[in-house]
């Protein structure tokens, strides 16, 4: 059975850092692109960035409202995604959502959110 | 970036009705759309991929269709445990990018 589940979120001050993670299991996980996705408080869905495989050198892409200040990296050894996320603004809470990349580039699991909330 | 928008924003229906949402694209985007069900305070889940494409253990009573920019979610003979939001993605390009969603209603 695939599962993915993301832990790490808390309640974080504006500028501040925060790391979530998204542990995987039942699927190969070396083998996937995998996203995080975002969505605020009684908003809709926002992709925020993906990381590719190891055949594709890992290589990342993110959205425009977190270049810079997030960054998206994996440990394949550990079945293991990451989102690091500094200079947070009050416009970054929501709930994350990690997600699988299936290999026509559609998604096709979700694991359960974490929330994220900047606030002073 | 493609802007994705769906319509209706809300809709009313009654259990056993046919539903149809519709999603377009701000430029084409061939048949990379995919559609997901969101209920209240749960994580998305996806429906439909490559437009028309069911993922595994999805009804069939969930059927999608178009290609190029204009596309449609049909829901049959709706029941209780399809009332909830629905949105439609493009992974055609980056930045990938969802319509704002469609409330499905009793």
């Amino acid at each position: 059975e695939v599962q993915l589940v993301e832990s790490g979120g808390s309640l974080v001050q504006p500028g501040g850092s925060l790391r979530l993670s998204c542990a995987v299991s039942g699927f190969t996980f070396s083998d996937h692109y995998m996203d995080w996705v975002r969505q605020a408080p009684g908003k809709g869905l926002e992709w925020v960035a993906r990381s590719r495989n190891k055949a594709n050198s890992y290589t990342t892409e993110y959205a425009a409202s977190v270049k810079g200040r997030f960054t998206i990296s994996r440990d394949d050894s550990q079945n293991s995604l990451y989102l690091q996320m500094n200079s947070l603004k009050t416009e970054d809470t929501a709930i994350y959502y990690c997600a699988r990349v299936a290999t026509s580039y559609n998604f096709d699991y979700w694991g359960q959110g974490t929330l994220v909330t900047v606030s002073s | 970036d493609i802007q994705m928008t769906q319509s209706p924003s809300s809709l009313s229906a009654s259990v056993g009705d046919r539903v149809i949402i519709t999603c377009r694209a701000s430029q084409g985007i061939d048949n990379k759309l995919g559609w997901f069900q969101q209920k209240p305070g749960k994580a998305p889940k996806s429906l439909i991929y490559g437009a028309s494409n069911l993922q595994s253990g999805v009804p069939s009573k969930f059927s999608g269709s178009g290609s190029g920019t204009d596309f449609t979610l049909t829901v049959s003979s709706l029941q209780p445990e399809d009332f909830a939001t629905y949105y439609c993605q493009q992974y055609k390009s980056y930045p990938i990018t969802f319509g704002q969603g469609t409330q499905l209603e009793i």
